[in-house]
Formats: C-alpha cells, sequence, structure tokens
C-alpha cells in the first residue's frame, strides 16, 4: 500500500521568502502524484500533478513542484510567497495500476507573515 | 460548473446517536469518494464506488458506518452510532470514470464537519 510523508508540519514565512515543502511516498510501483491545497474555510482544490513526462511540473499561482524517482520526493516550491499563499498544502499519491483513490500525506501548514 | 454539494455543512450530535451525511458529485462523474479528515490529519479514504458499486470499502468501519449510492449519483454516508473519535470533516470527492489512475482529477466538495460529544 501506499503511504505519503510530509516532513514539515506547520512553516512560517515572511513574505517574499521562497517555499520548499518536503514530501515523500513509499510505493513500489508506478505513482501519479498530487499537491492539493486547502484556504482557510475552502475545499480543497488541485495544485498541480504529476502522471508522466517531464519532472519538474508547474501548477497554478506559481507553484512548480520536482519529481526524483530515485528519492522517491516530489517537493513543493515557489521562488517568493505571498500572504495570500497562507494554506495548508497537502501532498497525495496513487498507484496508477487500478482505479485506486489518492493516499493523502498528514499535511503542511504554512503561515505567510507581513 | 457546478462542484461537489455537500450538507449538511455542520453538525453536532451526543455520542451513539446516529449522523447521516448527503453528497451530489458532478455531473457526469462516475466514481465517488468518501473521505475523513481527523483534525491535523490528512484525508483518509472511508469508501470509494464508481457508479452505484463499491470499489474500495476496506478502511470503512462497518460496525458503525455504511454508505450507499443506489442510483449511482448522490451519496449518503451514515454513522450509527457515534463515538467521540469520528468527530471531523467528512468530504465528498468524485471524478471522472477510473480516478487518478486513468489521469482524471478528483474534486472534493466543501466537507460535513461533525462534532460527537
Amino acid at each position: 500500500a501506499q503511504s505519503v510523508s510530509q516532513h514539515n508540519h506547520h512553516v512560517i514565512l515572511s513574505e517574499a521568502a521562497s517555499l520548499e515543502l518536503g514530501c515523500n511516498y513509499s510505493y513500489g510501483g508506478t505513482v501519479n502524484l498530487f499537491w492539493y491545497v486547502q484556504y482557510p474555510g475552502q475545499h480543497l482544490q488541485l495544485l498541480l500533478k504529476y502522471f508522466s513526462g517531464d519532472p519538474l511540473v508547474k501548477g497554478i499561482k506559481g507553484f512548480e513542484a520536482e519529481f526524483i524517482k530515485s528519492k522517491f520526493s516530489f517537493n513543493l516550491r515557489k521562488p517568493s510567497v505571498q500572504w495570500s499563499d497562507t494554506a495548508e498544502y497537502f501532498c497525495a499519491v496513487n498507484a496508477l495500476a487500478g482505479n485506486t483513490p489518492l493516499v493523502f500525506g498528514k499535511g503542511t501548514r504554512l503561515s505567510v507573515i507581513a | 460548473e457546478a462542484g461537489v454539494a455537500q450538507s449538511p455543512r455542520y453538525k453536532i450530535i451526543e455520542k451513539r446517536q446516529s449522523v447521516a451525511f448527503w453528497c451530489n458529485p458532478i455531473s457526469g462523474h462516475a466514481t465517488l469518494y468518501w473521505y475523513q479528515q481527523i483534525l491535523g490529519q490528512g484525508p483518509k479514504l472511508l469508501i470509494q464506488f464508481q457508479n452505484n458499486g463499491v470499489v474500495d470499502d476496506s478502511q470503512l468501519p462497518k460496525d458503525r458506518f455504511s454508505a450507499e449510492r443506489l442510483k449511482g449519483v448522490d451519496s449518503t454516508l451514515k454513522i450509527q452510532p457515534a463515538k467521540l473519535e469520528d468527530s471531523a470533516v467528512y468530504l465528498c470527492a468524485s471524478s471522472l470514470a477510473g480516478g487518478p489512475s486513468s489521469g482524471n482529477t478528483i474534486y472534493f466538495g466543501e466537507g460535513s464537519w461533525l462534532t460527537v460529544v
């Protein structure tokens, strides 16, 4: 079965700082990888996804993530955060084989301060 | 395009009472999921439907939780009797047939917040 580890529980950054949130997964086969974001009071929404091809994936709002297969990692990055990026970020994985659901990490809370 | 609709948004019940949550997925989405999200944790799958059939319910506590999707459209999740540890947000989500394994995005509703006292 798949599992996901997110290294940081709570990250606090100043505006314009660079962001990197760690995500590692455990699964022996081929996977699809996702980052979801949950803004305060809103529902989970897809930030970006990796299915195949270029391991550097660009998502909405200037976010990107890089899939490093040898490290089983899919870290999320943003060069310069804004106050509006304050949210909870979830990494998720699903196995390519079969109609399998998403398995989520515990999430990282990002607080951006002025 | 209308999103995934859930109701009620908030519910407070006493332990040993029952509660039911309703979900209407995005039109045309054959796959429907119920996730449980306990405070401080990521969402955990309870049950997955493909049309009106169950694909995966391995993590559903079947002694107290039940779910149905009789006509392959909307779905109901029931808890009876509720325990204190059932306090969580219950998320409904949907996707086109085959889910993310087939390259489809999963869309989430706003969730139903349950507090058991």
